[in-house]
């Protein structure tokens, strides 16, 4: 099966500084990557998301960047406001089935 | 639209008990999965179906068995409860071109 893993587990930010959060997975044959958010007692949500032709992709403060070739990508949050405080996933997509990394604690401190 | 809607809410059970969970999907979904989620770790896939009548199992299904007799239901079952079953479960559904998963609420299941 697909091994993920995800870093850091934790993030404390300054209210409008970027952050980063990296996942590498196994699978070669993996071919859509997209990154969940979760707000305490809520469920998951996508927040955005990249097919495995695509290097890079932007919604407003957020984009995701890939790099096959070493199998990883991450998520990029700049300009990071106190809403943006969540748990975040990566879940890269093989066969019919996604595989959920262990999570992201993300903190923006006003 | 509904979306994924997940029946009952919370529940909590006595070891050995058994119980089903009912997760329903409006969109016309092909795909449907059950995961459990626990403290420090992400979601777990327990069961999946790619269609009526299908079910295949995924990275922790000992313990639990599902059905999906109509496109639109995936049921979870617990035969005989027991405590490390504790958890969060989460359904979700996806259609047959997007690969964009919709989770349902969430059950928060407690297991004494």
């Amino acid at each position: 099966g697909e091994n993920v893993e995800q870093h850091p587990s934790t993030l404390s930010v300054q209210e409008g500084d970027s952050a980063v959060i990296k996942c590498t997975y196994s699978d070669s044959a993996s071919n859509y990557f997209p990154w969940y958010k979760q707000e305490l007692g809520k469920r998951p949500q996508l927040i955005i998301d990249i097919r495995s032709n695509v290097g890079e992709k932007k919604d407003q403060r957020i984009a995701v960047t890939l790099n096959k070739t070493a199998k990883h990508f991450s998520l990029h949050i700049t300009e990071t406001q106190p809403e943006d405080s969540a748990v975040y996933f990566c879940a890269p997509k093989s066969d019919y089935k996604l595989s959920f990394g262990a999570g992201t604690t993300v903190t923006v401190r006003a | 639209n509904a979306g994924v809607t997940q029946t009952p809410k919370f529940r909590v059970l006595k070891t050995g008990q058994s119980m089903t969970l009912l997760c329903a999907q409006d969109m016309n979904h092909e795909y449907m999965y059950w995961y459990r989620q626990d403290p420090g770790m992400g979601l777990r896939l327990i069961h999946y179906s790619v269609g009526e009548g299908t079910t295949a199992k995924g990275e922790v299904p000992d313990g639990y068995n599902v059905s999906r007799l109509k496109k639109q239901n995936f049921l979870l079952g617990l035969e005989s409860a027991a405590p490390s079953q504790t958890s969060v479960y989460f359904c979700a559904s996806r259609g047959g071109i997007g690969y964009e998963q919709y989770f349902g609420p969430g059950t928060r299941l407690t297991v004494t």
